[in-house]
C-alpha cells in the first residue's frame, strides 16, 4: 500500500529556532495534506498541496510539494512554544484518473517540542 | 455548528469486555474514517466507511472488530473481548468527500480507551 514516510520523529528545539520536517514517498502522490496534532489533542488540518512544486505559506508556516510530487516538507520560521505537537502528512493512493481518493494514510509524525 | 462528535471521550474496560465506540459526522458529511493512536506514535488506518456501506477496511484486524455506519444514527467501532493492547486512543474523521480536492478530513476529539 502507499506510504509516506516523515522525518525526523522528534525534534527540540528552543525558541526562536527554525524547524523543518520531511515527507518522501517511493510514488507519486496526486496530493498531500499536513496536520497537526497538539499534546493531549487531535489532528487539526493545515493545508493541502496539489501542484507539483507547490509552494504554500500560512504566517510562519511554509509548505513545498516536490517537483516529482514525491516529497513535501514543512518549515516554522522562528518556532514558538505555541508550534508544540506533532506534525503529520497524509496521502491518499492515486486512481487511473490521477486524482486520489478513499483512505487517507498518515506518516509517521515529527514531533516538534519547543524550550522557552 | 457541530464537529465530529465521538463518545465516550474515555472508556475503562476489563479484558473481556466489550468495547463500543460512536462517531458521529460533521453535519452533511457521508464519509466517515476510524484511526488508532498509541502514545506517541502516529495515526493508523482502520476502516473507511460511507453510509451503509465498508470501503476499505484494510487496517482492520481480522478478528474482534467491526464497524458501521447505519443509515440513521452514528458511526460504531466495535470492539469485542477486548486485550490490554487494544489500549489506545482511537479516532473519527469524516470528510465531505472521499478525495480529491477538498477531501480534508475533520477529526473528532478521540475515544481513549483503557483496558485493565
Amino acid at each position: 500500500g502507499q506510504q509516506v514516510m516523515q522525518i525526523p520523529q522528534y525534534q527540540h528545539v528552543q525558541e526562536g529556532e527554525d524547524f523543518t520536517t520531511y515527507c518522501n514517498s517511493s510514488t507519486t502522490l496526486s496530493n498531500i495534506q499536513w496536520y497537526k496534532q497538539r499534546p493531549g489533542g487531535h489532528p487539526v488540518f493545515l493545508i493541502q498541496l496539489v501542484k507539483s512544486g507547490e509552494v504554500k505559506k500560512q504566517k510562519r508556516l511554509t509548505f513545498q510539494f516536490g517537483e516529482a510530487k514525491k516529497n513535501s516538507s514543512l518549515h516554522i520560521t522562528a518556532t514558538q512554544t505555541t508550534d508544540v505537537g506533532t506534525y503529520f502528512c497524509a496521502s491518499r493512493p492515486s486512481n487511473a484518473g490521477g486524482t486520489s481518493y478513499g483512505k487517507l494514510t498518515f506518516g509517521q509524525g515529527t514531533i516538534l517540542t519547543v524550550h522557552p | 455548528n457541530a464537529g465530529v462528535m465521538q463518545n465516550p471521550r474515555h472508556l475503562v474496560r476489563r479484558r473481556g469486555q466489550e468495547a463500543r465506540l460512536r462517531c458521529s459526522p460533521m453535519k452533511g458529511h457521508s464519509h466517515v474514517y476510524w484511526y488508532r493512536q498509541l502514545p506517541e506514535e502516529g495515526l493508523k488506518f482502520m476502516v473507511y466507511l460511507q453510509k451503509e456501506n465498508i470501503i476499505d477496511e484494510s487496517g482492520m484486524p481480522k478478528e474482534r472488530f467491526s464497524a458501521e455506519f447505519p443509515k440513521e444514527g452514528p458511526s460504531i467501532l466495535r470492539i469485542q473481548q477486548v486485550v490490554r493492547g487494544d489500549s489506545a486512543a482511537y479516532f473519527c474523521a469524516s470528510s465531505a468527500r472521499g478525495g480529491g480536492d477538498t477531501g480534508e478530513l475533520f477529526f473528532g476529539e478521540g475515544s481513549r480507551l483503557t483496558v485493565l
